[in-house]
């Protein structure tokens, strides 16, 4: 079946423009995640929903990284005022109910650059 | 906080060599662990997991078993081929059923296998 989806696969931004990260889980996944992996290094977590609720947004670095997920299926991460900072992949990984010892199933991801 | 350190890298092994890749961890309850891989131009994969102690979880000819007294969960492989160059990538999540269970990861360790 198909798997977790994001688009853009790539995505070029200026300094200070907004951006948009599309995540399509796996059909029927409870739960979704996204994860920031900067160049060298594991991913971090960012947030955390389930379903249409976002449970846990500890991680996201500063006010202008906004998730959200209205219908409790696509989300969308959006990153406002774009920094040099925010250049690294983002992750989207959905399971599915999020449990303990349960399975992320990960996106390819996007690779953000901002110049 | 919940951390999980893996070796210093990168590693280069002839084809056929043995192959450990050690991980500790550090953890406030009690965690399942994972470890898992991304291939050149690909997304993470789960390889492996271990949801409880003296668990041993494998796959791919790949095994790892979950040391609580030490705190450790090493990937290791009697003979590696060239196709499991790749990025390794250990992890841990701490949490119940319902309730974030955000994985940590590890920094990764690259493994490149010679012909």
């Amino acid at each position: 079946g198909a798997g977790v989806s994001q688009s853009p696969r790539y995505k070029v931004a200026k300094r200070g423009q907004d951006v948009a990260l599309r995540c399509d889980p796996i059909s029927g996944h409870v739960s979704l995640f996204w994860y920031q992996q900067a160049l060298g290094q594991g991913p971090e977590f960012l947030t955390y929903f389930q379903n249409e609720a976002q449970l846990d947004k500890s991680g996201l670095p500063s006010d202008r990284f906004f998730a959200e997920r209205p219908e409790g299926s696509v989300s969308t991460l959006k990153i406002q005022r774009t920094q040099q900072e925010d250049s690294a992949v983002y992750l989207c990984a959905s399971s599915t109910r999020g449990g303990n010892g349960e399975t992320q199933y990960f996106g390819p991801g996007t690779r953000l650059l901002v110049l | 906080g919940d951390s999980v350190t893996q070796m210093e890298g990168p590693v280069t092994l002839s084809e056929e060599a043995c192959l450990t890749i050690n991980c500790t961890y550090t953890a406030t309850g009690y965690p399942s662990l994972f470890w898992y891989v991304q291939y050149p131009g690909e997304g993470l994969q789960l390889l492996l997991k271990a949801t409880k102690a003296d668990d041993k979880g494998s796959n791919k000819g790949f095994e790892a078993t979950y040391r609580k007294e030490t705190t450790s969960f090493h990937l290791e492989k009697g003979s590696v081929q060239v196709s499991d160059s790749a990025v390794y990538f250990c992890a841990l999540i701490i949490g119940i059923s319902g309730a974030n269970s955000k994985l940590t990861f590890g920094k990764g360790i690259t493994l490149s296998v010679r012909p």
